[in-house]
């Protein structure tokens, strides 16, 4: 049971190259989230998946582009990539049961010069 | 969207003390769950300690307890006999019980002091 994994763990990007980010859970969770995590500003939602099949906008989705391929995997796309999208990014699913947290992925580290 | 505020971006506690984070948010739920999370330098977040905002009771896991005040809307994390392996980040997160996106503060950086 590997909980949740993120590919990869460190990239380096050129401004305008793409790239996706992929994420996978094997607990049957139902929700899956991408967050970014910069200094100063906790942990912020870009795109979640509340079920398989659909995919809502969070907090600061500009920029980027989601597919929930399966109810495993959620992937993150960043179509031209800009300075301001250096972060570090956390995958994260949900059981979607009341009392239960989130469980995290262990973060991508990008860089884009 | 709610607000969750974690006024304290450092503090510091000498080993075998005790320390208290503190947490606001803004709600018009009366249901819901609050969470401390625990990110070390590794990066993974891990589960602390989470609250059910129907419940009185404050919820312990060892050396980590939480006073919950449903009125003033505060969620102050203790952390007793501190130690070294405490040193890390802590996010504050909120769900509304009928919801399904967590909302987190910006992170308390909590440093041991030998």
């Amino acid at each position: 049971n590997a909980g949740v994994t993120q590919t990869p763990k460190f990239q380096v990007l050129k401004t305008g190259q793409s790239m996706t980010l992929q994420c996978a859970q094997d607990m049957n969770h139902n929700s899956m989230y991408w967050y970014r995590q910069d200094p100063g500003m906790g942990l912020r939602l870009i795109y979640y998946s509340a079920s398989e099949g659909t995919t809502d906008k969070g907090e600061v989705p500009n920029g980027y582009n989601v597919s929930r391929l399966n109810k495993r995997e959620f992937s993150l796309r960043l179509e031209s990539a800009a300075p301001s999208q250096t972060s570090v990014y956390f995958c994260a699913s949900w059981r979607a049961r009341r009392t239960d947290t989130q469980y995290f992925g262990p973060g991508t580290r990008l860089t884009v010069l | 969207a709610q607000t969750v505020t974690q006024s304290q971006p450092e503090m510091s506690v000498q080993e075998a003390e005790t320390v208290t984070l503190s947490c606001t948010y803004d709600t018009s739920e009366s249901d819901y769950y609050l969470f401390w999370y625990k990110q070390p330098p590794s990066r993974q977040m891990i589960l602390v300690i989470r609250q059910e905002a129907y419940k009185q009771q404050n919820a312990t896991e060892n050396r980590f307890s939480v006073n919950f005040q449903k009125a003033a809307k505060s969620f102050s994390l203790k952390i007793s006999d501190s130690q070294l392996g405490d040193a890390a980040m802590y996010f504050c997160a909120y769900r509304s019980a009928g919801g399904n996106q967590f909302y987190f503060g910006t992170g308390t950086s909590l440093t041991v002091i030998p």
